[in-house]
């Protein structure tokens, strides 16, 4: 039971071009979002979050989408550079039942020089 | 500088055995954080604690228990542990209580069982 997904698995950019990656959620109880990236062999990094009041909040060259009628979020790096290039996780919360935490499975991201 | 560190990196171990995987942090955070990593899920949450003797359960938490008897540390121990948790752990702190929060990651333990 996936309530939290990420249908691309690996996306592509060149660098200095927009990298989008998406992710979308099922269950309405979510009320807080967040985007975490990983390099091998390392642990996760925060990288911004959104709360479901709001539909958009950036952080640098970082922003952040919510469309809740879509049960969508994505995160939008601009530009891309090579040290971008890592995996990247969403994650959904719902605090009001029970700490409910999701994370999606996770895109790779590759941006060429 | 503050850090979370987790030992052993490696395990392998054998079925039925118990294993406890180490946590510690420097940074004084109250709320710690237990993840696994499985491919083609993201990362689960196993237990989490807010503070000296308080754990909770996360979505996964058959098969694990936590004790805080410390800040600094929240050891995983998996009592009879079973091929189905052979995983990645990663351990977590936050200063702030609330699961949506910025944590910071350990660097994870690669764990096998036989």
């Amino acid at each position: 039971d996936q309530q939290v997904k990420q249908n691309s698995p690996s996306l592509s950019v060149q660098e200095g071009r927009i990298s989008i990656l998406n992710c979308d959620y099922t269950n309405s109880m979510f009320d807080y979002f967040l985007w975490y990236k990983k390099y091998p062999a390392e642990g996760p990094t925060f990288l911004i979050s959104i709360s479901s009041i709001k539909d958009k909040n950036e952080d640098g060259r970082f922003t952040v989408f919510l469309n809740k009628s879509a049960k969508h979020l994505s995160l939008h790096i601009v530009p891309s550079q090579p040290g971008d290039s890592a995996v990247y996780f969403c994650a959904a919360i719902s605090p009001y039942n029970n700490n409910d935490m999701r994370f999606g499975a996770g895109t790779r991201l590759t941006v060429k020089p | 500088d503050a850090e979370i560190t987790q030992s052993p990196r490696h395990k392998i171990t054998e079925t039925g055995r118990q294993v406890t995987l180490a946590c510690h942090q420097t940074w004084n955070h109250n709320n710690m954080f237990w993840y696994r990593q499985d491919l083609g899920h993201g990362l689960r949450l196993i237990h989490y604690s807010y503070g000296v003797q308080d754990t909770n359960k996360g979505e996964v938490s058959d098969g694990y228990s936590v004790s805080r008897s410390n800040t600094e540390d929240l050891p995983l121990t998996l009592e009879s542990a079973a091929s189905s948790q052979t995983s990645v752990y990663f351990c977590a702190s936050s200063e702030k209580r609330a699961l949506y929060n910025e944590q910071f990651f350990g660097p994870g333990t690669r764990l096998t069982v036989l």
